[in-house]
């Protein structure tokens, strides 16, 4: 069974300091990662995915997200945090071998202090 | 419209009713999904749409929720009967195609208050 687990609910970080949120799966096969972000009264926002070649991949905002295969990780980071990217954080997987369905973390919430 | 659009965006309703939910994704997707998102939860899988047909149902809780896409397009979450426990934001999302590596584009969300 497909399964992923985001270890932290809250991360709290300085403005300017750089930032990392966690993400561990479990998949048979090869994965397809992603990251989600939801903003306050708005929908989820498309990141950043991860579906083969160079296991550090580049999204939008000016977050980056490095693929792991020995630690099943896929932690999320930036190099300089932004007030403006608290936000709760979603990271998702799909197998290779299985439905197109994405299944969810249950969310780290961003909280980046001036 | 440019987004995925639901509507309504909010639904009190009470134990026992019957209630529909809209989902208009952006146009030219084939693929839709549902979600479900309880407090402090991420997103829960329903159901997902590639055009009419529903390729994969085994999110949906039980047979109370059903969902239909009949032209491909519009797609319309129903739930029977409804209970507390159903009480949650339900999520639509589509993506130009199938094969579960798109982006998805999901919409604001519908939240579902049963008293």
């Amino acid at each position: 069974a497909q399964s992923v687990a985001q270890p932290e609910d809250q991360v709290n970080v300085a403005e300017g300091n750089p930032l990392t949120v966690k993400c561990t799966y479990s998949v048979s096969g090869n994965p397809y990662l992603f990251w989600y972000v939801q903003y306050p009264n708005r929908g989820l926002q498309f990141l950043l995915k991860y579906i083969t070649g160079d296991n550090l991949v580049k999204g939008s905002y000016g977050f980056e997200a490095e693929f792991n295969k020995s630690q099943t990780s896929f932690h999320l980071k930036k190099p300089s945090a932004l007030v403006s990217d608290s936000a709760l954080y979603f990271c998702a997987v799909r197998g290779m071998d299985s439905s197109y369905k994405l299944i969810f973390g249950s969310g780290t919430r961003l909280l980046v202090r001036p | 419209g440019a987004g995925v659009s639901q509507t309504p965006s909010n639904k009190v309703t009470e134990k026992g009713k019957y209630v529909e939910l809209r989902c208009d994704p952006i146009s030219g997707h084939t693929a839709l999904y549902w979600y479900r998102q309880s407090l402090g939860q991420g997103p829960e899988f329903l159901i997902y749409f590639q055009g009419t047909g529903a390729a994969d149902d085994s999110g949906l809780p039980n047979d109370r929720f059903f969902a239909v896409r009949p032209e491909g397009s519009v797609s319309t979450l129903k739930i029977q009967r409804t209970e507390r426990g159903d009480s949650a934001v339900y999520l639509c999302a589509s993506s130009v195609s199938g094969g579960g590596i798109g982006e998805l584009f999901f919409g604001e969300g519908s939240r579902l208050t049963v008293l």
